[in-house]
């Protein structure tokens, strides 16, 4: 089983549309957790940190259920420019100070027009 | 620099060739990463430098594979005799410490044939 799993995907939504992506992580000790964002051939660049009590960017939110091991991306009112794939992404440190970032395999959003 | 830089951006290399790609992370950034990501997944992790030292290089797919940063800044990524499946883009990221989001370079995309 993969640290990091999200939903396969792809999802392709009518502009307008409100999409949820879903995300669970294995790693209980698991401490900090952030949804990225990657457009074809380009780097993965930070969309929003997620955080316990949940968190809300304009059209994005985001949620954490530690007890669940569950994390959840919402976009509402889904734009063109939307169209990407969302990495769901959870920080560990390991016994010492080595830090661990692990990807999850990304779920593609095509909005439509 | 203003951001993670990486070079080359693309490399095409003969089976059994060895590969040289470099990071040049932003200035002062004390966490660095390299990541492996094949199309159509998730970046994956090969290791993890503190400053200098490689706190974690469990990610490294095999001993063909090796990376140095040897004054805690600039880093390079080796693949010695090279084979089909090292194929795929090469991420750097660097963070200013170790409870900081990441920051991509554009990759290096290396091409075995």
């Amino acid at each position: 089983r993969k640290e990091v799993e999200q939903d396969p995907g792809p999802f392709n939504v009518p502009e307008g549309a409100t999409v949820a992506f879903n995300c669970t992580y294995s790693n209980s000790a698991s401490q900090s957790f952030f949804w990225y964002r990657q457009d074809c051939r380009k780097e993965p660049k930070l969309l929003m940190s997620v955080y316990s009590s949940g968190n809300e960017d304009g059209r994005f939110t985001a949620q954490l259920n530690r007890a669940s091991q569950y994390i959840s991306l919402l976009i509402r009112d889904s734009k063109l420019s939307d169209s990407a794939t969302y990495l769901c992404v959870v920080n560990t440190f390991s016994s010492g100070s080595a830090r661990q970032l692990t990807f999850g395999s990304g779920t593609q959003l095509t909005v439509l027009p | 620099g203003a951001g993670v830089s990486q070079s080359p951006r693309y490399k095409v290399a003969k089976r059994g060739q060895d590969v040289a790609l470099r990071c040049d992370p932003i200035s002062g950034h004390v966490s660095l990463f390299w990541y492996q990501q094949a199309l159509g997944q998730g970046p994956e992790f090969l290791t993890y430098f503190q400053n200098e030292a490689q706190l974690d290089k469990s990610g490294l797919p095999s001993d063909r594979f090796f990376a140095e940063r040897p004054e805690g800044s600039v880093s390079t990524l080796k693949i010695q005799r090279t084979q089909q499946e090292d194929s795929a883009v090469y991420l750097c990221a660097s963070s200013p410490g170790q409870y900081n989001v990441l920051t991509f370079g554009a990759g290096s995309r290396l091409t075995v044939l």
